[in-house]
């Protein structure tokens, strides 16, 4: 079956830690994306990459990083310069054909104690 | 700037109907998604409208404005797992998604 895969689900850390969210998708789809999702806000762009080794920032791309060294996956890595890292972290992918529709991971939650 | 604009919370009654307005002030339209989403799960999507108009799918369906700027998405015969968040996204002249907050729907028996 094609998907979407994240993990792990939950993760726990501490401050001042980097911590790496994982991303892989077996759809071919050349463009992926790393969102947040904070109670009562809209999902916000972190980073999007619209083919291998290439990426861009978002709208809130301080204080994290991305790779995208294969076609199937573009892990995130949270940095200890992130001031609030505590969210739900969703990736989703697409095709590179204009307008095309999203496919989301199942996201993971990221708490930093 | 760019917003999306939709209702916090909506409840709606077990095998009624329900509308879920969306409005959006963005730079340039390619399109408006509506995607659903369970409590701690992934979006998922709904459908998609670029031409004004209504889109049927099933027991969903659609609407688009664009002159206006608006957008509802219709629940027919409404079923408990039709309850969740409906997020409303709007895709900018850069094909960049604008996401609003989400309306959570609760149904209620």
């Amino acid at each position: 079956d094609g998907g979407i895969t994240q993990s792990p689900k939950y993760l726990f850390r501490k401050e001042g830690q980097n911590v790496t969210l994982s991303c892989e998708q077996n759809l071919n789809h050349d463009a992926m994306y790393w969102y947040r999702q904070d109670p009562g806000q809209g999902l916000r762009l972190i980073y999007y990459s619209q083919i291998v080794n290439d990426f861009q920032k978002g709208d809130i791309a301080e204080g994290y990083s991305v790779s995208r060294e294969k076609k199937e996956s573009f892990p995130l890595t949270v940095t200890s310069a992130q001031k609030n890292p505590t969210a739900f972290y969703l990736c989703a992918s697409s095709t590179n054909q204009e307008a095309d529709t999203q496919y989301f991971g199942p996201g993971t939650r990221l708490t930093v104690l | 700037g760019q917003n999306i604009d939709q209702p916090t919370e909506m409840t709606a009654t077990e095998g009624a109907i329900v509308q879920i307005n969306c409005t959006y002030q963005t730079s340039g339209f390619n399109g408006l998604f509506w995607y659903q989403q369970h409590a701690g799960e992934a979006p998922t999507f709904l459908s998609y409208n670029v031409l004004d108009g209504l889109e049927e799918k099933g027991r969903f369906s659609s609407f688009l404005s664009r002159s206006k700027g608006y957008s509802y998405l219709l629940l027919k015969e409404l079923q408990m797992k039709d309850s969740a968040s409906y997020l409303c996204a709007v895709m900018d002249s850069n094909y960049q998604l604008i996401w609003g907050a989400g309306t959570k729907l609760i149904i209620k028996p």
